[in-house]
This record gives structure tokens, sequence and C-alpha cells, in this order.
């Protein structure tokens, strides 16, 4: 079975900041990694994958992953944030089978003007 | 838009009442999924239903009922629910069950239990 964590509940940062928010997991099988992220009153949207290939994964809005397997993590960065950005970020782990999926207990990203 | 659609957004019910969620899917999946987001707490896989088949169900106590009458359509129904039910409720689907597919959300239905 994998676990996620997310290691800060909230994080606060001025707009136009560089913003990385952490994700570490536990599995004892190779796994596929997301991001998912849930605006206020909407449901989750999925900001970028990681199956296979290159470490460092684009997304949308400007987001960027990087998979660190010696680490177990997969931290989402973004190096200028808007207003916009103000959402909970959810890290999520499924197995290579596909047979679990978990997800991370989110972070919740304010952006200050 | 990601084209999944769960009504209604807001729903408040009492203990006693009976009550239907309803999500669809325009997207031509073939698995469907129900979740639970409360406060404070990971999101919870209730139910998984591919081809119609329901595949998984975690422990979900037998006052939540889920129903999947095609590929497109999903229904969760409630009865007798206790307070702690409050939460999100979304709905998900992918092209199927296998490893890399992507799951795409609904808004999710706003569960209030009075």
């Amino acid at each position: 079975a994998q676990s996620v964590t997310q290691l800060d509940s909230q994080v606060p940062v001025f707009e136009e900041a560089p913003v990385e928010l952490r994700c570490n997991y536990s599995s004892s099988v190779s796994v596929y990694l997301f991001w998912y992220v849930q605006y206020p009153n909407q449901g989750l949207q999925l900001l970028l994958k990681y199956l296979s290939g290159s470490t460092l994964v684009k997304g949308i809005n400007g987001f960027e992953a990087e998979f660190n397997k010696s680490q177990t993590s997969f931290h989402l960065r973004k190096p200028s944030v808007h207003i916009s950005d103000t959402a909970e970020y959810f890290c999520a782990v499924k197995s290579w089978d596909g047979q679990n999926f978990v997800f991370g207990p989110g972070t919740r990203l304010s952006v200050l003007p | 838009e990601t084209g999944v659609t769960q009504t209604p957004r807001h729903l408040v019910m009492g203990m006693t009442n009976k009550k239907s969620l309803k999500c669809e899917q325009h997207l031509g999946h073939n698995a469907m999924y129900w979740y639970k987001q409360s406060a404070k707490k990971p999101l919870e896989l209730m139910f998984v239903y591919s081809l119609e088949e329901r595949v998984e169900n975690n422990s979900v106590p037998s006052r939540f009922s889920p129903e999947c009458p095609n590929s497109s359509h999903l229904f969760l129904h409630l009865h007798t629910l206790q307070p702690e039910d409050s939460a999100l409720y979304l709905c998900a689907s992918s092209q199927d069950t296998g490893r890399a597919n992507i799951q795409y959300f609904g808004a999710g239905t706003r569960l209030s239990v009075l």
C-alpha cells in the first residue's frame, strides 16, 4: 500500500514570489505521481503527472514538479505565483498496477497581494 | 469544465431523509468513482465502478448505496445519514481503471446533514 505526506498544511506566499509545495510518498512498488488543484467550491483538476521518462514534469498554469526516486519526493514548484493560484493542492500516488490510488491531505496555498 | 457534472451542488437533509446524488460524465469513460472529502482529512475513495460493475467498496456504511445504470451515470443513494456524513462528495471518471489513467473530477455535492 502507498501513503502520501504533504508536510505543509498551509503555505502563505506573496504574489510574484516563488513557491514549493512538498510531497513525499512511501511505496513498496513503482508508482505514478500526480498533483491536483482544487479551487474554492470546485472539484479537483489535474495539474501534472509523472508516469515515466524525464523526472521534471511541466504542467498547466506554469507549475512544474520533479520526481526524486531516492528521496521519494514529488515537490511542486512555481517560480512566480499569482493571486489566482490560491487553492488547495493535492499530491496523489497510484501503484504501477493501478490498484491503489491515494491522495495526500492537501496543502492550502494562499497568495497574498 | 471537466466533462463530469454533479447535481445537486448543495444538499441539506435531515437524518431521516432519503436523497440521491447524481453524476454524469460526457467523456466516454468506462470507470466512475465516488469520493468523500471531509475537512482536514485526505480524500477517501468510497466506490469504484468499471463497465457498470462495482469493483471496489472501501468499507462504506450501508446508509450509502451506489448505483451505476450505465457507463455515463453514477448515483449515490443516501438514507438515515449521520451528522458526521456532512462533507463534499466528489465523483470522478477515467477511461478505465488501468494504471496510468487520469481521473477527471466533478465539482462535487456539498452535503450537510442536520
